[in-house]
């Protein structure tokens, strides 16, 4: 079966730490370029940052309020996308979805996010 | 990167054509066709409805269709049923090498 899968989310105090993890299976995850993608309580979509594939360079582009705080990567032997957050903020809190830019078997794309996780929420609060 | 403007909520009888809108600048909506729209039910991940601002993903029914004049973007739901009620948003690639999405539709049936 075609999937995400997100994991990693919780509780973490303002001004700290923490790492999603997003695996992938059913396809050949090294192929498209990934993107986060976060949603406040409540709120619309807000889209986090995106890393391209190897082949593509792989580099990297955030929002600019997450800028300088997260950093994706990826391990394309583990099928896994990362987002780690550091220096949270209690408006960091929101479901964190990881997506494919693009058809996850890039057929078509990039410019859109077609493949989805069921998230996992992070809630930021002392 | 100020979120694309989206009409709070649109509502319509089943049956019905509705339409929303997506406005946003030369930046984004306006410059590229990297226009996609998703549909999202309570509790549940988006879905992408069009992408590359008319395209239909395959699986997605032919009563939705988009299309984009200047920097407004459109997706049009005809036949509207009843299952169509969710949250809608809009995309855009931008100039900055970023994307944004508008603020959300409610859509009622």
């Amino acid at each position: 079966e075609v999937q995400l899968v997100e994991s990693g989310g919780g509780l973490v105090k303002p001004g700290g730490s923490l790492r999603l993890s997003c695996e992938a299976s059913g396809f050949t995850f090294s192929n498209p370029w990934m993107t986060w993608v976060r949603q406040a309580p409540g709120k619309g979509l807000e889209w986090v940052g995106r890393i391209k594939s190897k082949s593509d360079g792989g580099t990297t582009d955030y929002a600019a309020p997450v800028k300088g705080r997260f950093t994706i990567s990826r391990d394309d032997s583990k099928n896994t996308l990362y987002l780690q957050m550091n220096s949270l903020k209690t408006e960091d809190t929101a479901v964190y979805y990881c997506t494919t830019d693009g058809h996850y078997d890039f057929s078509s794309g990039p410019g859109y996010f077609d493949l989805w996780g069921r998230g996992t929420l992070v809630t930021v609060s002392s | 990167q100020s979120a694309l403007t989206q009409p709070a909520s649109v509502s319509g009888s089943p049956g019905q054509s509705i339409t929303i809108s997506c406005t946003g600048t030369s930046s984004d909506v306006g410059g590229y066709n990297y226009v996609s729209w998703y549909q999202q039910h309570p509790g549940k991940a988006p879905k992408v409805m069009i992408y590359d601002v008319s395209n239909r993903p395959s699986g997605v029914s032919d009563r939705f269709s988009g299309s984009k004049s200047g920097n407004t973007a459109s997706l049009t739901i005809s036949g509207l049923q009843a299952e169509d009620e969710a949250d809608y948003y809009c995309s855009s690639y931008t100039s900055s090498s970023t994307y944004v999405f508008g603020t959300g539709t409610k859509v009622t049936v």
